[in-house]
């Protein structure tokens, strides 16, 4: 079945450092992938997404680029801030099964301190 | 502003309490969903429901049953909540039948308590 396997975290950075989240995904068909991510206190939301190979998604300078070949879709960011602290989860949705829950990996919690 | 609300953030309940978390979005969306959140296990599906009246087990329904009489609204119910049921309840929606490479919209969360 689908599975989505993101690095364990916690992971601590220095405001400014370099941001890389492994995530990889098993799928039977071709899936939209997604990272959301959740602030201390509050629900998900949607960070970004890619729905089909080489695609990149972007956003508050998070980007990822949806790679068929590794089955991966890392989450990177040039240089995070303090307010960056949170968790991030990588997801996906299968297109052959439209309208159904997402498939979640188990999230990375990020620590930025100044 | 599209919106997911629950209807309490923080809950205590004790064993063997029957239990209700309400959840109502305000976009029209056919697609509606319960997880829970776990630390070290993220989110697992707990039920979803496709249209009203209708519903679907997810992967961890055993304890629970939900409801969906209007189409805005999704309840979750613990039938008789036990310790292991402490957990963080998130919901959310999703439009129509081509929801697959859409955004999934989430509530705040509800931290229920068993005690």
């Amino acid at each position: 079945g689908n599975s989505v396997t993101q690095m364990e975290g916690p992971v601590t950075l220095s405001e400014e450092a370099f941001l890389t989240i492994n995530c990889t995904y098993t799928a039977t068909g071709y899936p939209s992938l997604f990272w959301y991510v959740q602030y201390p206190g509050e629900g998900l939301q949607l960070l970004l997404k890619a729905t089909k190979a080489d695609d990149k998604g972007s956003n508050k300078g998070f980007e990822a680029t949806y790679r068929k070949e590794t089955t991966s879709f890392h989450l990177e960011k040039g240089s995070v801030q303090v307010s960056d602290s949170a968790v991030y989860f990588c997801a996906l949705s299968d297109r052959e099964q439209a309208g159904t829950a997402l498939i979640f990996g188990k999230g990375t919690t990020l620590s930025v301190s100044s | 502003d599209v919106k997911v609300t629950q209807s309490s953030r923080y809950l205590v309940k004790r064993t063997g309490e029957k239990v209700f978390l309400e959840c109502v979005q305000d976009m029209d969306h056919e697609n509606m969903f319960w997880y829970r959140q776990d630390p070290g296990l993220g989110l697992r599906l707990i039920y979803f429901s496709y249209d009203v009246k209708m519903k679907e087990k997810g992967d961890i329904p055993e304890g629970y049953s939900v409801s969906r009489e209007k189409k805005e609204r999704f309840s979750l119910i613990l039938e008789s909540a036990s310790t292991n049921q402490t957990s963080m309840y998130l919901c959310a929606s999703i439009p129509g039948l081509a929801g697959a490479h859409n955004e999934q919209f989430f509530g705040p969360g509800t931290r229920l308590t068993v005690l």
